[in-house]
């Protein structure tokens, strides 16, 4: 069955660190592939998405995300953590109908 | 451009009552998304509309939900009978509809359903 999995539920990171959050897929084909992050009390927000071409894609805020196709994984990376980078973000895939379908969720917790 | 709009964004409801919960995609976008969040399933897909036809419903429970999209500028999902593990956020996303891409889906801030 196609998905994304989460393997870590909690990563706790100190302010100005890096951060890498994982994400396996298991999908038949090349997928397309997303983070979303959610803050406090708000909808999903996109960080970036996967088109098949360059592995490496550059999102919002500093993150970047590397796909892996020998690994299927595309992680969640960014050099330098901010306090208000404290949310839970998503990994998903997009089917082939246009729906996204999620991962169960990274909270990262920054601590000072 | 002020987003995806739900509404209300806080509903209680006593078990056995009916619940609706709105939607206003964003203008211009001509497909609207349904999921369901909770602690213990996370985020659930529940139904998609394109031009205001369902298109996907597999996420949706058998019983008692129900959604329509009546004209481009709304969608409804309606709760039947509401029971307490109906209890969660319901997420309404819209995007621009088209088939050939990875399209952006944006999210609304939600709905938080509490079934006393």
């Amino acid at each position: 069955a196609q998905s994304v999995t989460q393997p870590d539920a909690r990563v706790t990171v100190s302010e100005g660190a890096s951060l890498q959050l994982r994400c396996k897929y298991s999908y038949f084909g090349t997928p397309y592939l997303f983070w979303y992050v959610q803050y406090p009390r708000q909808g999903l927000q996109l960080l970036l998405k996967y088109y098949p071409g360059d592995p490496v894609v550059q999102g919002v805020n500093g993150f970047e995300a590397e796909f892996s196709k020998s690994n299927s994984s595309f992680h969640l990376r960014k050099a330098s953590v901010h306090w208000s980078d404290w949310a839970v973000y998503f990994c998903a895939f997009m089917s082939n109908y246009n729906v996204l379908y999620f991962g169960s969720g990274t909270k990262l917790t920054v601590e000072p | 451009n002020a987003g995806v709009i739900q509404t209300p964004r806080h509903k209680v409801t006593g078990k056995g009552q009916e619940a609706t919960l709105w939607c206003e995609p964003i203008s211009g976008h001509s497909a609207v998304f349904w999921y369901r969040q909770t602690i213990v399933q996370g985020l659930e897909f529940l139904t998609y509309f394109r031009n205001q036809a369902p298109i996907d419903d597999s996420g949706m429970p058998k019983e008692r939900f129900s959604a329509q999209m009546p004209n481009q500028s709304h969608s409804t999902l309606k709760i039947q009978s509401t029971q307490p593990q109906d209890s969660a956020v319901y997420l309404c996303a819209s995007s621009l509809g088209r088939t050939t891409s990875a399209e952006t889906l944006y999210f609304g801030s939600g709905t938080r359903l509490t079934v006393l």
